[in-house]
Order: C-alpha cells, then sequence, then structure tokens
C-alpha cells in the first residue's frame, strides 16, 4: 500500500526557512515524478512544483520559483521541500503527492504538513 | 494556458445528475490526457477521482465520468448520493501545471 508521510511544517516568522520532508513506502519511489500541493486555510489547491524521476528536472508555480527548491533522493525513498523567504501567503497545508502510474495526474496524496508564516 | 474556471458551486438533489466544468484547458486534441479531477472532503486530503481526462483509478464509482468539449473540460456525476457532497477541483499539465479554482457541491 502507497504510503506518504509529510513531516517538517511549523510556525515561522516572514522571511524564514523551513525544510519539508515526505517519506515514501509502498512503491518503487524512483519510478515517479513526485510533487508538492499546497492548500490555504479555506482555499483551493495549488501546485507548488513536480520533480522528475532522477530528480534532474523540477518544475515550480512563478510564485514560488527562486525561493523554493523540490529534491529528492531515491536511496531514502524521500521527497523534500526547501522554502525561504517566506511570506504570509505561503501559508497552507502542504501535500506531497505522486504520480499516477499512466502518468499526468496525482494518484496519492499524504495527509499534509502545516507551514504558517507569522510574526 | 490560462487559469482554469469553475463555478463556485453547484447543487443537486439525490439521484440527479450534475456536470461540472472547467474553461481553459488547451484546444489541441492530444491536451485532453493532461485533464484530471480530484475529490475532497472537509479535512481530508483529495482523492484522484478521474485521470487522462475520462478514465476512473480503481475503485471509483462508475457514476463519475469525464469529457471534453472545446476548451472546457467537464466532470458529471451520475446518481447522486448525500457521500458526493465535497469540493471538487480539475487540474491540467499542458505547458504549466495548475489546478481550477475549485467547486463546492451540495446535495440536498
Amino acid at each position: 500500500e502507497v504510503h506518504l508521510v509529510e513531516s517538517g511544517g511549523a510556525l515561522v516568522q516572514p522571511g524564514g526557512s523551513l525544510r519539508l520532508s515526505c517519506a515514501a513506502s509502498g512503491f518503487t519511489f524512483s519510478k515517479y515524478w513526485m510533487a508538492w500541493v499546497r492548500q490555504a486555510p479555506g482555499k483551493g489547491l495549488e501546485w507548488v512544483a513536480s520533480i522528475n524521476l532522477a530528480g534532474t528536472e523540477e518544475y515550480y508555480v512563478d510564485s514560488v520559483r527562486g525561493r523554493f527548491t523540490v529534491s529528492r533522493d531515491n536511496a531514502k525513498n524521500s521527497l523534500y521541500l526547501q522554502l525561504s523567504s517566506l511570506g504570509v501567503d505561503d501559508t497552507a497545508l502542504y501535500y506531497c503527492v505522486r504520480d499516477h502510474d499512466a502518468g499526468y495526474s496525482w494518484a496519492y496524496w499524504g495527509q499534509g504538513t502545516l507551514v504558517s508564516v507569522s510574526s | 494556458q490560462s487559469a482554469l474556471t469553475q463555478p463556485a458551486s453547484v447543487s443537486g438533489s439525490p439521484g440527479q445528475s450534475i456536470t461540472i466544468s472547467c474553461t481553459g484547458i488547451s484546444s489541441d486534441v492530444g491536451s485532453y490526457k493532461f485533464v484530471s479531477w480530484y475529490q475532497q472532503h472537509p479535512g481530508k486530503a483529495p482523492k484522484l477521482i478521474i485521470h487522462e481526462g475520462t478514465k476512473r483509478p480503481s475503485g471509483v464509482s462508475n457514476r463519475f465520468s469525464g469529457s471534453k468539449s472545446g476548451n472546457t473540460a467537464s466532470l458529471t456525476i451520475s446518481g447522486l448520493q448525500a457521500e458526493d457532497e465535497a469540493d471538487y477541483y480539475c487540474y491540467s499539465h499542458v505547458d504549466s501545471s495548475m489546478f481550477g479554482g475549485g467547486t463546492k457541491l451540495a446535495v440536498l
């Protein structure tokens, strides 16, 4: 059974940094694209970043490009998101997601880790 | 690809059918396979219910179906049930990745 477990969420001050982690199990991690999707309180879903199988291609939504970095460690079955220069608009529940077998969609979701940016 | 636009809310009675639209999908024929739909109940993680425009993942009820016409993708839920009350999001992977704004479905 596929499991995605996020961690690392916290309350941080504006301008601060944070590193989110996602521990994956139940599938061959190195064979799937992975991504982060976030959801601000009471708001809709927002795709944040994606990374390819080898970790050599990264894609970002414009609002986080240059501030966030997605990475993966296939040996550790783990996905990461480094967040920096955080602003209040980055406050959200951050989900780790796995690609569908056929690609092009997000078949598995973790339960999310909460990032709160406030002074 | 421009923003994906969904109605803020739709409603229906048990047993009825409803359709949720998602406008802004690329009109390229091949782009349809990049459309997916997600269901999210309050306090829960989203769940994939349609991928590649029309396909249902294993375990998803056949009451859910996807279609496309021009630059609009649609999700139809037939035989509405109380458990279908949730938020629904479209997603497209063409040029850039983005979700629609979401639609709240009320089963009256």
